[in-house]
């Protein structure tokens, strides 16, 4: 079983439409994170998470330490939001790297 | 733009050859990760180097090893290549090495072994 689950895998929307994905993870962690990769494969970090919520423009983060739970919501969902969103977590020292959920790929139709 | 480098964008090789991908970070950033990313095991991390020394190791082969120079760029040096290396590989860079550090992917070197 994989130590970060992440849910819908698959995700098509219309435009304009909330977008929630979720994030479930099973070990402690020190930090999570939510990134964003394109089609062209290239990695952009959009949150970095150790409590609470962060808003960043369309883009809202939220984590609940005790249900090991994280969401990504994503507010009037635009053709250009399609991606590959996925969670990672610090589940270690400061030294391991992340360990990855598998993505879930993203498209809002226009 | 990250400010992350890494070179080459792309790269196709033949099995059983050796190649070295490279990583420049952030300006001041003493942290690099690298990572890989194929089809079968999405994103695993492989080594981490923090301001030269060698600090963690994930799911690196022995055929795979890595290093961080004095001016804090870095590579990945792959040997005996097999079609299964056939993968992205990143690298990100981070101040420090605290958890609660934020990491800068480059745009990865997509490898092709054939």
């Amino acid at each position: 079983k994989n130590e970060v689950e992440q849910s819908p895998q698959n995700l098509t929307a219309q435009e304009g439409e909330f977008i929630t994905i979720n994030c479930s993870y099973s070990v402690g962690i020190s930090a999570l994170h939510w990134l964003q990769q394109h089609p062209g494969g290239g990695i952009v970090s959009l949150f970095m998470l150790s409590s609470g919520k962060k808003k960043h423009g369309r883009l809202i983060a939220t984590i609940n330490i005790q249900e090991k739970h994280s969401s990504l919501h994503i507010t009037a969902s635009h053709p250009r939001d399609s991606a590959v969103y996925i969670c990672a977590v610090n589940s270690g020292g400061g030294a391991d790297g992340l360990t990855f959920g598998k993505g879930t790929h993203l498209i809002i139709q226009p | 733009d990250s400010g992350v480098t890494q070179t080459p964008k792309h790269l196709i090789t033949a099995t059983g050859q050796r190649v070295t991908l490279r990583c420049s970070p952030r300006s001041g950033d003493l942290s690099v990760y690298w990572y890989q990313q194929s089809l079968d095991q999405g994103l695993q991390f492989l080594i981490h180097y923090y301001n030269g020394e060698e600090r963690a190791k994930g799911n690196i082969l022995e055929r795979f090893s890595a290093q961080q120079f004095p001016d804090l760029h870095s590579e990945l040096n792959l040997s005996s290549l097999e079609l299964g290396d056939s993968a992205l590989y990143f690298c990100a860079s981070s101040v420090g090495q605290a958890p609660n550090t934020e990491a800068f992917f480059g745009q990865g070197t997509r490898l092709t072994v054939v």
